[in-house]
């Protein structure tokens, strides 16, 4: 079982270019989210995905899309990055159900630097 | 919208017991947690509490949850080293069935 993958690990954009993330769980989970993490600020909701075939928006939206590809994966795109999107990005994925202890699984991080 | 406020960090000597403090604004709060983040590394659950308790012990954690003050403490016994790291309270909340975290406090143990 290897839990929550992601890929890559690290990145450095120069400012304009697209990526995309990825993000992999092999628990059968329904949800999973993406967030990133800035210092002082904890972590941030992007986007998620509380079953294959849907996506919603989180805190923190703008200048991202996701795609909910199947059930195992789940991946984060930026179509033009800019230095403000430089940050720790981490995919997580739990199984629910809804108002029930929710154990939310996490991904090793990406650590993305734009320029 | 919702909030969950902690400090920045905390230094504590080896062998002392370290209290991280959480408060939150959440009032359909239904269960809140503790993850522990490690250097370079992605967060894993500590412990969690559900909101109509008011303590759990676990080993060497006691959580305590004061509703009333919307109130979250993290004990930690014996604090070793292999301790050090971020750690963070979060809320689940009822109404969005999303996690609001806290922007995490850093424990240094010092021997």
């Amino acid at each position: 079982n290897a839990g929550v993958t992601q890929t890559p690990k690290f990145q450095v954009l120069k400012t304009g270019q697209s990526m995309t993330l990825q993000c992999a769980q092999d628990m059968n989970h329904n949800s999973m989210y993406w967030y990133r993490q800035d210092p002082g600020m904890g972590l941030r909701l992007i986007y998620y995905s509380a079953s294959e075939g849907t996506t919603d928006k989180g805190e923190v939206p703008n200048g991202y899309n996701v795609s909910r590809l199947n059930k195992r994966e789940f991946s984060l795109r930026l179509e033009s990055a800019a230095p403000s999107q430089t940050s720790v990005y981490f995919c997580a994925s739990t199984s629910g159900p809804w108002g029930s202890y929710n154990e939310q699984f996490f991904g090793p991080g990406t650590r993305l630097t734009v320029l | 919208g919702e909030d969950v406020e902690q400090s920045l960090f905390l230094s504590v000597r080896e062998g002392d017991s370290s209290v991280i403090n959480c408060t939150y604004t959440d009032s359909s709060s239904t269960y809140l947690y503790w993850y522990k983040q490690e250097p370079g590394a992605g967060l894993q659950l500590l412990t969690y509490i559900f909101s109509n308790m008011d303590m759990k012990q676990d080993q060497r954690l006691t959580v305590l949850l004061n509703k009333k003050d919307k109130h979250l403490s993290l004990r930690i016994a014996d604090t070793q080293t292999g301790d050090s790291a971020i750690y963070f309270c979060a809320d689940l909340s009822y109404n969005t069935d999303k996690l609001i975290f806290g922007t995490g406090t850093r424990l240094q143990v010092f021997p």
